[in-house]
């Protein structure tokens, strides 16, 4: 398996326009996970889903964030309209929904929104 | 609620100094322990992992022991590399909510 794909690895944006980050979990793996890491806060989880719903988007920041899950194997992350504090590497994951297994991490996307 | 407290960062050792990082948990129910590590640029790697109390992970002579009566599950390794340079998470899987709860992150330089 080729891993977690997310794409783009790098995203450089103006304030005010929309981005969308993409993922791609592993194929067979029913959890997602949605990730935000800045020198400031460290790593926060945003969203998750299981099965395609999502089961706690308490870490959203604002509503200018968006998620969904419209398949098993695909998933998007939508900021609009993007602010400069936003700029962050964007981490998507993903795993098995038994008990206690490991989540496995994509590459990141590193935004940045001037 | 379940959460996971790591060593503040960041830490310089020479090479081949001894290396331990500490990690300690709170939890409900039975956890599995992870050590992850993230190397400049890329994702985050699992490293290591303990599933069940008094399991030893071990991986690229790093190893870690679920310590359940001390709730603690610090990362140790006998002889660093400059190669061992990253940033080192320690998470749990929380069982009740199907996630992973992550330490703050702990950086790790090696001098030659």
């Amino acid at each position: 398996d080729a891993g977690v794909i997310q794409s783009p690895r790098h995203e450089v944006t103006e304030m005010g326009q929309e981005v969308t980050l993409r993922c791609k979990p592993i194929s067979g793996h029913n959890s997602l996970f949605w990730y935000r890491q800045t020198m400031m806060r460290g790593l926060e989880l945003l969203i998750y889903f299981n099965n395609n719903v999502p089961i706690d988007d308490s870490g959203m920041p604002e509503d200018r964030f968006s998620a969904k899950m419209p398949n098993a194997s695909f998933s998007t992350l939508k900021i609009q309209p993007s602010e400069p504090r936003d700029s962050a590497v964007y981490f998507c994951a993903s795993s098995s929904r038994a008990m206690n297994t490991e989540a496995f991490f994509g590459q990141g996307t590193r935004l940045t929104v001037v | 609620g379940n959460s996971v407290t790591q060593m503040e960062g960041p830490v310089t050792l020479s090479e081949e100094a001894f290396l331990t990082i500490n990690c300690t948990y709170t939890a409900t129910g039975y956890p599995s322990l992870f050590w992850y590590v993230q190397y400049p640029g890329e994702g985050l790697q699992l490293l290591l992992k303990a599933t069940k109390a008094d399991d030893k992970g071990s991986n690229k002579g790093f190893e870690a022991t679920y310590r359940k009566e001390t709730t603690s599950f610090h990362l140790e390794k006998g002889s660093v590399q400059v190669s061992d340079s990253a940033v080192y998470f320690c998470a749990l899987s929380d069982p009740g909510a199907s996630k992973i709860i992550f330490g703050s992150g702990t950086r790790l330089s090696i001098r030659p």
